[in-house]
């Protein structure tokens, strides 16, 4: 079985400050991680995604991940926040094997403050 | 065209009314995708079509029916449903059905039931 744990619903941070989403794993198997984003009122886009390769994944909009397996984490990061990055995170988990279905974290809700 | 085309973006019918959803995409993907989604909730899977097959029903009432006439649409029928459904209906799709999670989604549908 597989889940993913994201730890704040809510981050607030300033503009040009950084961001840190977090985000904890568990599957039985090597899992390939991503990382979706949701704008108000639209579909959801991939902004990253981990599928053992690089440990460090960069992904759009100046986004990354690092992979960590010892403490099963996922976490979402960027230097510097922008206004546009308001929205909400998603951290997805897919353990490779079965019925090939993706299981979704809660959400993390991200506030940016001018 | 990398787009997932979700029409109408906005719906609003009785608890007797027949209604359709539909969905485009013209990216060659074989493995077509619904997921509801409740507000503050991540989006839950409902049906999977592979090569325009059902592959997955994760045990949606028959309240909801999905159609797959092509590779390039999927439908989604609705007929008989309760306030409870009223949600945003989000069409997906990907190249094939596999674990991946490369996911692309529409802007979805916005249902409510009155």
């Amino acid at each position: 079985a597989q889940s993913v744990t994201q730890l704040d619903s809510h981050v607030s941070v300033s503009e040009g400050t950084p961001v840190l989403l977090r985000c904890n794993y568990s599957s039985s198997y090597s899992p390939s991680l991503f990382w979706y984003v949701q704008h108000p009122n639209k579909g959801l886009q991939l902004l990253l995604k981990y599928t053992s390769a690089a440990t460090l994944v960069k992904g759009i909009n100046g986004f990354e991940a690092e992979f960590k397996k010892s403490e099963t984490s996922f976490h979402l990061t960027k230097p510097s926040a922008h206004m546009s990055d308001a929205a909400e995170y998603f951290c997805v988990v897919s353990d490779r094997t079965g019925r090939r279905a993706l299981t979704f974290g809660s959400g993390t809700r991200l506030q940016v403050q001018p | 065209d990398t787009e997932v085309t979700q029409t109408p973006k906005h719906l609003v019918m009785g608890m007797t009314n027949k209604k359709s959803l539909k969905c485009e995409q013209h990216m060659g993907h074989r493995a077509m995708y619904w997921y509801k989604q409740k507000a503050k909730k991540p989006p839950e899977l409902m049906f999977v079509y592979s090569y325009e097959k059902l592959s997955i029903n994760e045990s949606v009432p028959s309240r909801f029916s999905p159609e797959c006439p092509n590779s390039s649409l999927l439908n989604l029928h609705l007929h008989a449903l309760q306030p409870e459904d009223s949600a945003l209906y989000l069409c997906a799709s990907s190249q094939e059905w596999t674990n991946t999670g490369e996911l692309f989604f529409g802007e979805g549908s916005r249902l409510t039931v009155l």
